[in-house]
């Protein structure tokens, strides 16, 4: 069965510290996306990645990286040096062939305290 | 600014009352989708639209009626709901269903029910 975990609910740090949001899936499948999506206080959810499963180059984007290991079915995202706009929570999705819809994970809180 | 475009931000309405929930994007998508999010939730799939086709119904009660009148539009109507309808309703889109591409989210429609 398909399922993504973020065993992560909640997380604060100061600002300008790192900090890493882990996302672990399963799946049946060899072909397969995995997607990060944020979601500030105001509700809509912002696109931020997608991943297939057969690139498992790791990511940058400005403070942003993503981390992807087939081998233990990770898909983790580090933003760099926070900042107070990163405040928000933080979904990690699975989209693969077998199903009809995206598989969120339950999502992380993180607080970036100024 | 999303450019998926839900109307209103904010309704209240009482549980014999009729409304709808307006989406439209003008992004040439040819698949639509609306979510519910209760609090502190991942969003819940609840309706798929493929080509203005009906594709999903995750087993919606009928009081929630979907309706695709063209491929920009996306409306959800509102009959007799119940107190625990009360969400977070999102719209999204993506490309197509199958190419599992990045849904856009709209900024979502906050739903009491007195």
């Amino acid at each position: 069965a398909q399922k993504v975990t973020q065993a992560q609910t909640e997380i604060s740090v100061v600002e300008k510290e790192d900090v890493t949001l882990d996302c672990v899936y399963e799946t049946r499948d060899t072909t397969y996306y995995l997607f990060w999506y944020k979601q500030p206080p105001s509700g809509e959810l912002v696109f931020l990645i997608r991943r297939n499963s057969f690139d498992e180059q790791n990511e940058i984007s400005g403070r942003y990286s993503w981390n992807f290991q087939k081998s233990t079915s990770s898909f983790n995202f580090t933003i760099t040096a926070s900042q107070v706009v990163d405040s928000a929570v933080y979904f990690c999705a699975l989209d693969d062939y077998r199903d009809d819809k995206i598989i969120f994970g339950k999502g992380t809180r993180l607080h970036i305290l100024p | 600014d999303t450019e998926v475009t839900q109307t209103p931000k904010h309704l209240v309405m009482g549980m014999t009352n009729k409304k709808s929930l307006k989406c439209e994007q003008h992004m040439g998508h040819r698949a639509m989708y609306w979510y519910k999010q209760k609090a502190k939730k991942p969003p819940e799939l609840m309706f798929v639209y493929s080509y203005e086709k009906l594709s999903i119904n995750e087993s919606v009660p009928s009081r929630f009626s979907p309706e695709c009148p063209n491929s920009s539009l996306l409306n959800l109507h509102l009959h007799a709901l119940q107190p625990e309808d009360s969400a977070l309703y999102l719209c999204a889109s993506s490309q197509d269903h199958d190419s599992n591409q990045p849904q856009h989210f709209g900024d979502g429609t906050r739903l009491s029910i007195l």
